[in-house]
């Protein structure tokens, strides 16, 4: 156990929909990642939040969008899904976000949308 | 830009062999940290090791070890005596010194047979 946690473990949702994906940093981490897991693109980063701010930003679409708020959690809001947005989505943290630093995952969040 | 390649795709033993996973990093930093990680059948991603560039001492822990060689810009693990419960995707990733998203390989699937 990471000491990441994701809500929920599972997704299923139509086109169109809009969903939010919530994560909870280990105790003491101050950084948020998040990645995202598909078949055809493998593990791609989408975005990282550094206590309240965002540090960095991936191949992230325009219709993804996240936040990490006060008290350290973080939120990956998806809308107007499409089929190609099924996948599996990482939420990982750090003690800093400085470069080099271990990313500690959580179980992950798997989307379906249909 | 950074690249990582896992030119083994799907890597099948039978129990107690040993088997190597290879993996090859594109970088231009100085500084840069590699990065193995697992993920089981259940999905999610463990921290398995974390190096940096200028630690190229390789380590052994239990039946793990891994080889890093900046010469071949290679960062090869090794599972001695491996067993049913190893089966895994493993990733290799890299991260440089001032960026903090990880790149990831493409995976090998390792499946360990009784």
């Amino acid at each position: 156990d990471s000491g990441v946690t994701q809500t929920p473990k599972h997704l299923i949702t139509a086109t169109g929909q809009r969903v939010t994906l919530r994560c909870s940093p280990r105790s003491g981490d101050l950084s948020v990642y998040w990645y995202q897991q598909s078949l055809d693109q493998g593990l791609q980063f989408l975005i990282q939040y550094y206590n309240g701010e965002e540090r960095a930003k991936g191949n992230i679409l325009e219709r993804f969008s996240a936040q990490q708020f006060p008290d350290l959690h973080s939120e990956l809001n998806l809308s107007s899904l499409e089929l190609g947005d099924s996948a599996l989505y990482f939420c990982a943290s750090s003690v800093a976000g400085f470069g080099g630093e271990t990313q500690y995952f959580g179980p992950g969040t798997r989307l379906l949308v249909l | 830009a950074q690249k990582v390649t896992q030119a083994q795709t799907e890597i099948s033993v039978v129990e107690k062999e040993d088997v190597t996973l290879d993996c090859v990093y594109e970088t231009r930093d100085t500084t840069y940290y590699l990065f193995w990680y697992k993920q089981p059948p259940s999905g999610e991603l463990v921290f398995l090791i974390r190096r940096n560039s200028f630690d190229e001492q390789n380590e052994i822990s239990g039946r793990y070890s891994w080889n890093f060689q900046k010469s071949t810009s290679s960062f090869n693990f090794t599972i001695t005596a491996s067993q049913v419960v190893d089966s895994a995707v493993y990733f290799c990733a890299t991260l440089s010194g001032g960026y903090n998203k990880l790149i990831f390989g493409a995976g090998t699937r390792l499946a360990v047979h009784p």
